[in-house]
């Protein structure tokens, strides 16, 4: 089973829809982190959390929130998905600073289809 | 808004042809990161630079890190046809900012 797992991979929704994401890690990292890549973009931060307690506003939170239910577990949600939050979204998670560093590892993405 | 950005945008090579990716940034950093991405896949972390280094090898990949000029650059060596993807450089700034902010990344293509 991969490291960090996001649900759905795929989905096709209706504008005013409310969609959720969903991320779950067996990494045991208390970091997790909500990315959105549009081509030609890069990754865009939405929000992060530091652990179960801790939420943060990415740069582009606007539209979104998440929930941290468990250590494991971080969602994403659109509640009234719009054509402009079509993306491929992606979770990630790190360790925190380990050796002095913050590295990442990533889901295989959630790729989001608002017509 | 982006804190790296790379150059160039899209880079067609042929294999054994060596790659060079660039990557500057605006403000001081604690680490330079890059990663890999495959089409439509999750990014995979490559080699991470240290702010206090200047030179980081692992394996075909050689990566610079010029702070005084607030940039740094991917090599890869020896290319091969499963070396395309597309390469994203990520600075963390250090201090209590633990995130990680990404430029628009560099196709590079691999021809055989």
């Amino acid at each position: 089973d991969a490291d960090v797992t996001q649900t759905p991979r795929n989905r096709i929704t209706k504008t005013g829809k409310r969609i959720m994401l969903e991320c779950s890690q067996t990494k045991g990292h208390d970091r997790m982190y909500w990315y959105r890549q549009d081509p030609g973009l890069g990754l865009r931060l939405i929000y992060y959390s530091f652990d179960v307690k801790d939420i943060n506003k990415g740069e582009i939170s606007d539209g979104y929130s998440v929930s941290r239910q468990a250590q494991a577990k971080f969602s994403l949600s659109l509640e009234s998905a719009i054509p402009n939050q079509t993306a491929l979204y992606f979770c990630a998670t790190s360790g925190g600073r380990i050796s002095g560093a913050n590295v990442l590892t990533f889901g295989a993405g959630s790729r989001l289809t608002v017509l | 808004s982006q804190q790296g950005e790379e150059d160039p945008q899209a880079l067609s090579i042929q294999e054994g042809e060596n790659a060079t990716m660039n990557c500057s940034y605006k403000t001081s950093i604690n680490n330079l990161q890059w990663y890999r991405q495959n089409s439509g896949r999750g990014l995979v972390h490559l080699i991470l630079i240290r702010s206090n280094e200047r030179e980081k090898h692992s394996g075909r990949l050689r990566v610079t890190l010029d702070t005084s000029k607030k940039s740094s650059s991917l090599l890869i060596t020896a290319s091969r046809a499963a070396d395309t993807a597309s390469y994203f450089c990520a600075t963390d700034r250090g201090g209590s900012n633990y995130k990680l902010t990404f430029g628009k990344g560099t196709l590079l293509t691999v021809n055989p």
